[in-house]
């Protein structure tokens, strides 16, 4: 497609399940970033990959946060045994590069809800 | 420590007229300067951005304004539309890291017909 794209849109689970969030970037892009944005909120870094690595992963909350990425492309955000206090947008974001002048992309987002 | 902030939660301005939106900084660090714009149910949208080395950047009916002696950003906009109404965030990012963004928590802009 010619934007990112995320999947599911929205996604109601109970607390203490685990949940899988998709992330496709926008082809070619070799950087990743995923965020957070809480109601009313600006966004929260969580997670950046170069390729299929994650050389900074300093903004997951907790270990219950994981994520992955598999051929340059797709990225999985996990999140296991969910909290309420989980719930929020996660967004997804692409850019050709890393660092300075590479604009990231982002997708329409996550909304995750934690009952 | 690092934080993006703005001034005004809320920005109410009539169509037609201009719109400025502030955004201080605290990372003086901070060389790489973006504005995005997101509407209700949509991940933010690029507007313009703009280095430490410049003072100001145009572009379509907007212009940004960087001062680094008080840490100051605003987005301009030109003859606002209604089709601007929406949420703008500025965010900083040192480019010597891996380019994670830092955001300030928005500014909704209303604009009224």
């Amino acid at each position: 497609g010619a934007g990112v794209s995320q999947s599911p849109s929205n996604k109601v689970t109970e607390k203490g399940k685990d949940v899988e969030l998709r992330c496709d970037p926008i082809s070619g892009h070799t950087a990743l970033y995923w965020y957070r944005q809480s109601l009313g909120q600006g966004l929260e870094f969580l997670i950046y990959f170069q390729g299929n690595s994650a050389p900074d992963k300093s903004g997951l909350p907790s270990d219950r946060f994981s994520a992955e990425r598999t051929g340059g492309s797709v990225s999985t955000l996990t999140i296991q045994r969910t909290q309420q206090e989980d719930s929020a947008v996660y967004l997804c974001a692409s850019s050709p590069g890393q660092g300075g002048k590479n604009i990231q992309y982002f997708g329409a987002g996550t909304r995750l809800s934690v009952l | 420590g690092e934080s993006v902030g703005l001034h005004l939660p809320t920005l109410s301005v009539q169509e037609g007229d201009n719109s400025i939106i502030n955004c201080a900084y605290s990372n003086s660090a901070s060389d790489y300067f973006i504005w995005y714009k997101q509407e209700s149910g949509k991940g933010p949208q690029f507007i313009i951005d703009i280095r430490s080395n410049m003072d100001k950047r145009q572009g379509q009916r907007v212009t940004v304004l960087l001062n680094k002696t008080v840490k100051h950003l605003s987005l301009q906009i030109a003859a606002t539309q209604p089709g601007d109404s929406a949420v703008y965030f500025c965010a900083e990012t040192p480019l010597s890291n891996t380019g994670k963004l830092i955001f300030g928590q928005g500014t909704t802009l209303q604009v009224k017909p």
